[in-house]
């Protein structure tokens, strides 16, 4: 069956640490993979997306993903986090049109 | 260019009622999704429409939750009737092709 894990629920990271997030994916091919970032009761912004090439992508906010295809992962770094980045972090998957998500990490950042 | 516009943003009824959701999508965008996102969960698909056939509605609960895409532009949710589970943020997305969906900012339903 077809699904996306996001194995931390809730990460706290001080401000100016790096961050990793970690997503994997069950799919029968190499879908389309996302991140996505949700701010208190607002809808979900784009923050990158790989369709094929590079494998590693660059987003905005200064965030970048690395597709790794024998570990069937995308997982979402950034070197330095700013008191701002605290959100729900969602990584989604889509083939054929059809979008599935994660249970979404939660970022908690400490001053 | 224009977002995804999603209305009402905040609705509370009470159980057994009936709501409906409207979604008008980005221009030109052939594909439409309505999620919904139980708090502390990621967005569960509910329908997806291409353009205004129905692609995909395995996990919509038929007994209750109905939708359409007339024109294959807007679309409507409706619940009938409404439980206290349907407690969500109901979240529209358009996209093109498969690229990537944009969403609107959802309308949060809270029934009591």
């Amino acid at each position: 069956a077809q699904s996306v894990t996001q194995p931390d629920i809730h990460i706290t990271v001080s401000e100016g640490a790096s961050l990793e997030l970690r997503c994997n994916y069950s799919y029968g091919a190499t879908p389309y993979l996302f991140w996505y970032v949700q701010s208190p009761g607002q809808g979900l912004q784009l923050l990158l997306k790989y369709f094929s090439g590079d494998t590693l992508v660059q987003g905005i906010k200064g965030f970048e993903a690395e597709f790794k295809r024998s570990q069937s992962s995308f997982n979402l770094r950034k070197p330095s986090v700013h008191w701002s980045d605290a959100a729900e972090y969602f990584c989604a998957v889509s083939n054929n049109n059809d979008m599935r998500f994660g249970a979404g990490t939660r970022l908690t950042v400490k001053p | 260019e224009a977002g995804v516009a999603q209305s009402p943003r905040y609705k509370i009824i009470e159980k057994r009622q009936s709501v409906a959701f409207w979604c008008n999508p980005i221009s030109g965008h052939a594909t439409l999704y309505w999620y919904q996102q139980i708090l502390g969960q990621g967005p569960k698909l509910l329908i997806q429409f291409q353009n205004n056939g129905v692609v995909d509605d395995s996990q919509l609960p038929k007994d209750r939750f109905s939708a359409e895409r007339l024109k294959g532009v807007d679309s409507t949710l409706k619940i009938q009737p409404a439980k206290l589970e349907d407690s969500a943020v109901y979240l529209c997305a358009s996209s093109l092709r498969s690229t990537e969906a944009f969403f609107g900012q959802g309308t949060r339903l809270t029934v009591v």
